[in-house]
């Protein structure tokens, strides 16, 4: 079954530091997302993307987060300066368009840990 | 707003047994109800899903049913298998664009 990947698994900054998580969709799928789980919290919507612009986005996207598809294969999420609140397990997921193939594919994930 | 409100964990269950993890949801129009898979180390994964009220989702022996008079998608497996230790998600989707997701139910299964 075709996948998503995301790159690093792991990603462990500083405070204050700029990050940049990456993800390569599915190749035929033209929606995308990023989702976030803080440890023991809810699997939380960040963002959906489509046609090159956000669809929608959740009150924690804030102006610390940017979300970009610069060559047509990858999906990255900028965390500009990061705070200690933003460790978490970040998903890509990514779908085809049609409402009557409502599957979600998940990437395996990237653990920020912020110092 | 919608949400899922999923069964705390862990669960530890011995191999054979009879598994239930709870799920409700609150939604304003006709939801998509959806369990997901996370094995270790990999993303989440479609386990089933069920579309409107009264269908049954299932897949690999598992099971949920949609229940719109208690607002709730249980999900079922009659005999575990260790192979089945993972973390299990509810989720829903109202629109088809977003989707809301519970916090995860790990499910130890011991031999």
């Amino acid at each position: 079954e075709p996948e998503v990947t995301q790159t690093p698994s792991h990603q462990v900054t500083q405070m204050g530091q700029e990050v940049i998580l990456r993800c390569v969709p599915i190749s035929n799928h033209l929606y995308f997302y990023w989702y976030r789980q803080i440890l023991g919290q809810k699997v939380e919507f960040l963002v959906s993307f489509y046609n090159n612009e956000i669809s929608e986005k959740s009150e924690i996207f804030d102006d610390q987060f940017s979300v970009e598809r610069p060559d047509g294969s990858n999906f990255t999420l900028k965390i500009r300066s990061t705070k200690l609140e933003d460790s978490a397990m970040y998903f890509c997921a990514s779908r085809r368009l049609d409402r009557e193939d409502e599957k979600l594919f998940f990437g395996s994930g990237t653990q920020l840990s912020v110092l | 707003g919608d949400s899922v409100t999923q069964m705390e964990g862990p669960v530890t269950l011995s191999e054979e047994a009879f598994l239930t993890i709870n799920c409700t949801y609150t939604a304003t129009g006709y939801p998509s109800l959806f369990w997901y898979v996370q094995y270790p180390g990999e993303g989440l994964q479609l386990l089933l899903k069920a579309t409107k009220a009264d269908d049954k989702g299932s897949n690999k022996g598992f099971e949920a049913t949609y229940r719109k008079e208690t607002t709730s998608f249980h999900l079922e497996k009659g005999s575990v298998q260790v192979s089945d230790s993972a973390v299990y998600f509810c989720a829903l989707s109202d629109t088809g664009n977003q989707f809301y997701f519970g916090t995860g139910t790990s499910l130890t299964v011991i031999p």
